[in-house]
């Protein structure tokens, strides 16, 4: 099975602040790596798939890059909706897994 | 507007069963692939199996093998998932998910599963 990682586990920030998130994936995936937005209580939410595609609706202050099995999802400017729990999934091979996810909270 | 509405879940003895359904409505579910996909409390995302979009190709996660059935009834436009012999370590709540462009562009609420005695 491919694993994911990501990287910090949590991170405290302020409305404004520019915030990265980092994946890494044990094989290559072939760019199909997609991030998600969880908030409590709520189903996930696709913010970006094959790496640096932007979902209709998402805010252009997301974006997604990648560097060899290495994928970051950037957050150019906090806002108060982006505080939430944020997932990488890679979907180049069953079983598909994600990432243990990053916590975003307020600073 | 793209909805999946998932039912079906409750407290379900170890070794019992049940079954999830998930209505789909907004798109045209008889060509989109579905996911099933769950999380514990309080943790992360797994991934626990695909039906294609006529139900002929299934695969399963190794921790639901032989225990789990996906399904799918198009003419209903709903997505199933039969689960015999319930584990405690099948607690979570369980989302549908339609996949599409490599990805699970729409979710369900999701419905709780909670197996104990």
């Amino acid at each position: 099975d491919i694993q994911m990682t990501q990287s910090p586990s949590s991170v405290s920030a302020s409305v404004g602040d520019r915030v990265t998130i980092t994946c890494r994936a044990s094989q290559d995936i072939n760019s199909w790596l997609a991030w998600y937005q969880q908030k409590p209580g709520k189903a996930p939410k696709l913010l970006i798939s094959a790496t640096s595609s932007l979902q209709s609706g998402v805010p252009s202050r997301f974006s997604g890059s990648a560097s060899e099995t290495n994928f970051t999802l950037t957050i150019s400017s906090l806002q108060p909706e982006d505080f939430a729990t944020y997932y990488c999934q890679q979907a180049n091979s069953f079983p598909f897994t994600f990432g243990p996810g990053t916590k975003v909270d307020i600073k | 507007e793209v909805q999946l509405v998932e039912s079906g879940g409750g407290l379900v003895q170890p070794g019992g069963s049940l079954r999830l359904s998930c209505a789909a409505s907004g798109f045209t579910f008889s060509t989109s692939w579905m996911h099933w996909v769950r999380q514990a409390s309080g943790k992360g995302l797994v991934w626990v199996s695909r039906i294609n979009t006529d139900g002929s190709d299934t695969i399963y996660a190794d921790s639901v093998k032989g225990r789990f059935t996906i399904s799918r009834d198009n003419a209903k436009n709903t997505v199933y998932l039969q689960m015999n012999s319930l584990r405690a370590e099948d607690t979570a709540v369980y989302y549908c998910a339609k996949y599409g462009s490599r990805s699970y562009d729409y979710w369900g609420q999701g419905t709780l599963v909670t197996v104990s005695s």
